[in-house]
């Protein structure tokens, strides 16, 4: 049981390029959730998903698509990465009857030059 | 959601009760406490909840006032793995299932 993995661990994009960041669960979880934390600051909601199929606008959506084609996997799309995209991103989900214990998975950090 | 109010860093013995307050002085009837912690670098781990009545698991203890303006997160032995920021978050239970994070507290258990 591998819980909640994140692909990948690092990247560094160029301006303007293009990335898609994987969030995986094994845990049959309803709901998954993307995050971004920026240096000082707590966490702020990107995009979160209720269900297969489904997303939905978090606190700060603008520069960022998602989609949930399967359960277990959620993706986050930059299409064209800026600088201030430079962030630690987390993934997490969980049951919908207990939406608010999130399961977290490692992050990963992407930085926009 | 209640907006919560976190000192930003304390410090604690090691092997000593570390005690973490949390004020949230405008909650409503129906919102919960839940507590969050984040260890260097890595993701948020749920500690634990509670609505009214105080609540233990095996990783720490929530203790609520009766008026629900503030509570307090006691990790009874803490140990050098506890250091991380502490996050105190007031959210309404039910359908609503987005947290919100501040700034939290800076727990640091010293040897």
């Amino acid at each position: 049981n591998a819980g909640v993995t994140q692909t990948p661990k690092f990247r560094v994009l160029k301006t303007g390029q293009s990335m898609t960041l994987l969030c995986a669960q094994d845990m049959n979880h309803e709901y998954m959730y993307w995050y971004r934390q920026d240096p000082g600051m707590g966490l702020r909601l990107i995009h979160y998903s209720v269900g297969e199929g489904t997303t939905a606008k978090g606190e700060v959506p603008d520069g960022y698509n998602v989609s949930r084609l399967k359960k277990q996997n959620f993706l986050l799309g930059l299409e064209s990465a800026a600088p201030s995209q430079t962030s630690v991103y987390f993934c997490a989900s969980t049951l919908s009857d207990r939406g608010l214990e999130q399961y977290f998975g490692p992050g990963t950090r992407l930085t926009v030059t | 959601d209640a907006k919560t109010t976190q000192p930003p860093s304390m410090d604690c013995a090691e092997g000593r009760a570390a005690n973490l307050p949390c004020n949230h002085s405008t909650i409503s009837g129906n919102e919960y406490v839940y507590w969050y912690r984040q260890i260097h670098s890595q993701g948020p781990q749920y500690i634990i909840h509670g609505l009214k009545n105080n609540e233990t698991n095996e990783m720490a203890s929530l203790i609520i006032t009766e008026d629900r303006k503030s509570s307090t997160l006691i990790l009874p032995h803490a140990t050098l793995r506890d250091t991380a920021v502490y996050y105190c978050i007031a959210v309404r239970g039910g359908s609503n299932y987005k947290l919100t994070f501040g700034k939290g507290t800076l727990l640091t258990v010293n040897p």
